[in-house]
């Protein structure tokens, strides 16, 4: 299946670490590219290649991938990041992108 | 720096050609794919359509076939038109850039965004 499952929504408590997970069969064979999207705001790259950042961004925000998860991460949350976050994959049996559902994160 | 910025009617009229240009200012369009990206009020990211400096196109095939993908070098620009559009097709239209010089593609660059509202 080429969808990523994302949950709708993740809350956590500024200075806690919130954790946005993207789900598919084997996701761990390809390389997972992170967006955060700020209210009326255009997406974002945080991390690209499952673990990578551009430059910019601060290393509070991770990423990992493993068997059918891919993971990101953002430490010491702060009320700045509250955003929707989309993960991507690239179809190769298709050439297109594929990209989840997205998750809004909100700071409590 | 590199940016683009998204041009072109905010309102069109059920059944006509939405039509759109984005406009890359600070740098070259050569040797990069670019990309068309919408999203519905409330909505997600759809991918629309891709093409590369040279002409190669490559298509979402839930457009069915109602997208076109233009290029011109020379005005740094390209271009989205899709025809037929319905109310369906409102949405906050982004033009991106195509990385692909890490391990896999992904959108490196992204517009501002332009809202297109289908409406009689």
């Amino acid at each position: 299946s080429s969808v990523l499952t994302q949950p709708p929504s993740v809350s956590v408590a500024p200075g806690q670490t919130a954790t946005i997970t993207c789900g598919r069969r084997k996701i761990g064979d390809k390389s997972v590219h992170w967006y955060q999207q700020m209210p009326g705001q255009a997406p974002v790259l945080v991390v690209y290649d499952d673990t990578d950042r551009p430059s910019g961004i601060p290393e509070r925000f991770s990423g990992s991938t493993s068997g059918n998860m891919a993971t990101l991460t953002i430490r010491r949350v702060e009320a700045g990041d509250e955003a929707d976050y989309y993960c991507q994959v690239w179809e190769r049996s298709s050439d297109h992108p594929v990209f989840g559902g997205g998750t809004k994160l909100t700071v409590l | 720096q590199v940016q683009l910025q998204e041009s072109g009617p905010g309102l069109v009229k059920p059944s006509e050609t939405l039509s759109l240009t984005c406009t890359v200012s600070g740098g070259s369009v050569s040797y990069y794919y670019w990309s068309w990206i919408r999203q519905p009020p409330g909505k997600g990211l759809e991918w629309l359509g891709s093409i590369y400096y040279s002409g190669n196109t490559n298509y979402n095939p839930s457009l069915k076939s109602r997208a076109t993908l233009s290029v011109d070098t020379s005005k740094k620009q390209f271009s989205l038109k899709l025809n037929s559009v319905t109310a369906a097709d409102t949405a906050v239209y982004y033009c991106a850039r195509l990385d692909s010089s890490s391990l896999d593609w992904h959108f490196d660059l992204w517009g501002r965004g332009t809202l297109v509202t289908v409406s009689s």
